[in-house]
């Protein structure tokens, strides 16, 4: 069966410095990978996604870039993180036989 | 582009009551999705709808879709406290991108 992973589960980061947050699909080959985020208390906006190695589509301008070094690796990152940055962050994965997008347990990041 | 806009965005009902929760979208959508949130949890698939007129169930949730009215419903019957949570709907921009509403966010009291 197919499995997300997506780590860390929570982070506290100050202002200025890097971030790195990474998630892996298990179970399945060429999905389609999708970074989100939520602030507190309002819906889900897409930041990335990526439809194979090395493909990524930015959906906001922003300070966070994405990569996908393997087919089911996708890594969100940060040069230097803004208080703006804070949220929880979701990566989503989706492909053959799933019609809706499957959602990772997310990160909550809080930039202080 | 499409915009998704759900109400209520609070619902505070009593158990055993029936409810509906309404989604909006602006633009032509071919799926219309529906998500559950629990509180600083992930979100959890409940429907996917592929057609006008696409009716689906699962326990005392039913969602529908009506393509020509771009609307869809969440409709609970006997509201239990576990159903409270937040749920959003979603439709689909292009192949990649879905367009999610701000969420409802349901409490059911004894």
């Amino acid at each position: 069966s197919q499995t997300i992973h997506q780590w860390p589960a929570t982070l506290v980061q100050p202002v200025g410095s890097p971030l790195s947050l990474e998630c892996t699909v298990e179970g399945t080959s060429n999905p389609n990978l999708y970074w989100y985020r939520q602030a507190a208390g309002r819906g889900l906006q897409l930041l990335f996604y990526s439809v194979g190695i090395g493909q990524i589509s930015s959906e906001v301008p922003q300070n966070l870039s994405a990569s996908r070094p393997q087919d089911r690796q996708f890594i969100l990152s940060s040069k230097k993180l803004l208080l703006s940055d804070s949220g929880f962050y979701l990566c989503a994965w989706s492909g053959t036989g799933r019609p809706a997008e499957t959602f990772g347990s997310g990160t909550r990041l809080t930039v202080v | 582009e499409l915009k998704v806009e759900q109400n209520p965005l609070f619902l505070s009902m009593q158990e055993g009551k029936n409810y509906t929760i309404y989604c909006n979208y602006s633009t032509t959508s071919d799926r219309l999705y529906w998500y559950r949130q629990d509180p600083g949890k992930s979100l959890e698939s409940l429907f996917v709808l592929l057609s006008n007129g696409a009716v689906k169930q699962e326990g005392r949730l039913m969602a529908s879709l009506d393509t020509k009215a771009r609307l869809s419903t969440l409709h609970i019957t006997a509201a239990v406290h576990d159903l409270s949570a937040t749920y959003f709907c979603a439709g689909r921009q292009g192949a990649q991108k879905l367009v999610f509403g701000q969420g409802t966010r349901l409490t059911i009291n004894p």
